[in-house]
């Protein structure tokens, strides 16, 4: 276990399909997390899993947006319906539950919406 | 909530030369700061963060100082080489039972040879 896992790497897709994102994260690392980073911004929050259990969701998830980790290991996000604002890097990112650390990020899905 | 602001959003040095970059965030309760390294078309790569406790730390030509009453945290990056080139970014944290970034919008580093 090198690192966090993302798939797809890219992905394009048209105006109003559905799409989902694939997460790995580091096998002893029990906090997951998703952020959207578009072009020139630095990645935004967008949801964060204990375990299996998620926890808070930012504002910027919209109903067309869930995101799930069914047994506490790999985490999927799907986007419905998708929007060309839609367009972004998917993050995620884990570490571990003690006190303060740093994340280990993935090398994200890049999101193009036509 | 928590909003982070960076400057510069681009810097250029020559190579030998020092880096300063700075954040300022505004939630007095955020007690942790890491900063992040992004090389094009790859991950954030954590580079060297600091606690609320500590004024500054080091990690070889790498130094974050924080400024607790000012609420603005700064990476010194000394002696650059051009493969310090990259974008990085700053973020803020309150440790409300899990680690929410907050990120600053990012500094471009171009260091030339």
């Amino acid at each position: 276990d090198t690192g966090v896992s993302q798939d797809p790497r890219h992905k394009i897709t048209k105006r109003g399909q559905n799409v989902t994102f694939r997460c790995d994260p580091i096998s002893e690392h029990n906090r997951l997390y998703w952020y959207r980073q578009t072009l020139g911004q630095g990645p935004e929050f967008l949801t964060y899993f204990q375990n299996e259990a998620q926890l808070e969701k930012s504002r910027l998830l919209s109903d067309r947006f869930s995101a799930e980790r069914p047994k506490g290991s790999f985490s999927t996000l799907e986007i419905q319906r998708t929007e060309q604002g839609d367009s972004a890097m998917y993050l995620c990112a884990s570490s571990l539950d003690t006190a303060l650390g740093g994340y280990t990020f993935g090398s994200g899905t890049r999101l193009t919406v036509v | 909530g928590e909003n982070v602001e960076q400057h510069p959003s681009t810097l250029s040095v020559q190579e030998g030369d020092s880096a300063v970059i700075k954040c300022t965030y505004s939630d007095s309760a955020s007690n942790y700061f890491p900063w992040y390294k992004q090389e094009l078309g790859k991950r954030p790569q954590l580079i060297i963060d600091i606690r609320s406790n500590v004024g500054e730390k080091k990690d070889q030509r790498i130094a974050v100082t924080l400024n607790k009453t000012a609420k603005h945290f700064s990476l010194h990056i000394t002696e650059t080489q051009p493969e310090d080139s990259a974008v990085y970014f700053c973020a803020a944290s309150m440790n409300t039972g899990f680690q929410k970034l907050v990120f600053g919008t990012g500094t471009r580093l171009l260091v030339s040879p």
